[in-house]
């Protein structure tokens, strides 16, 4: 089926670095979402994108609609230890939300 | 007031054995889900249900029965468990008509099979 593969995998940062990871997929999408998902939790809606080319922020996270629609990026910058965790590209496969596949992830760790 | 509650958090089970897992959302969403997140944290839509009725069933072994009492609700019966089946499950739920796509995942439920 179909897969968002997401870069890099892993992430090993020191506090206050700058943090970028990206999501490619074969197909276009028409939105583009980004999850954090803290250990034991469920995955947190942070960033969504509607239209190629758009780049929105929320507090220290930015993330763009690449020109293609096959690829989205998240920058995160001067990281802070609460960064940890597993961030996740997701996109509806068709219109209407019935089905949303998620990226492989890229898991952000700070180190002390 | 948490929006999406699944029970329980953990369970532990022998294989062969029958369990469920509730899920509850009190967003007022018309839409719920199922996913699987397996060991590499790869996370896989089960099921959707929309007011009740079932939208998607992705290719996921009848031994996996969704049950949606009414649009607050979706439970996952699972029956005759096997090695393969411990994961994590999340409930989700979403308005269809959100363009946001904004679900909301609930903690999860971490399902061992020993």
């Amino acid at each position: 089926g179909q897969q968002l593969n997401q870069s890099p995998q892993s992430m090993f940062i020191q506090e206050g670095e700058d943090v970028s990871m990206n999501c490619t997929s074969s197909s276009i999408f028409n939105t583009w979402l980004w999850y954090k998902q803290d250990p034991g939790e469920g995955p947190v809606l942070l960033i969504a994108l509607y239209k190629a080319g758009e780049l929105t922020s929320n507090g220290r996270l930015t993330a763009q609609f690449g020109i293609t629609r096959k690829d989205s990026f998240l920058n995160i910058s001067a990281s802070i230890p609460s960064d940890v965790g597993i961030y996740f590209c997701a996109g509806p496969l068709r219109f209407g939300n019935e089905k949303l596949t998620f990226g492989t992830g890229t898991r952000l760790t700070i180190i002390p | 007031d948490t929006a999406v509650s699944q029970t329980p958090k953990y369970l532990v089970t022998q294989m062969g054995n029958d369990k469920s897992i509730k899920c509850e959302q009190n967003l007022g969403h018309d839409t719920m889900y199922w996913y699987k997140q397996d060991s590499k944290k790869f996370l896989k839509i089960m099921f959707s249900y929309n007011n009740k009725e079932l939208i998607i069933n992705e290719t996921v072994p009848n031994r996996f029965s969704p049950k949606s009492p009414d649009k607050a609700h979706l439970n996952l019966h699972i029956n005759s468990l096997e090695l393969g089946d411990s994961a994590v499950y999340f409930c989700a739920s979403s308005q269809r008509s959100d363009r946001g796509y904004g679900y909301t995942f609930g903690s999860g439920t971490r399902l061992t099979v020993v």
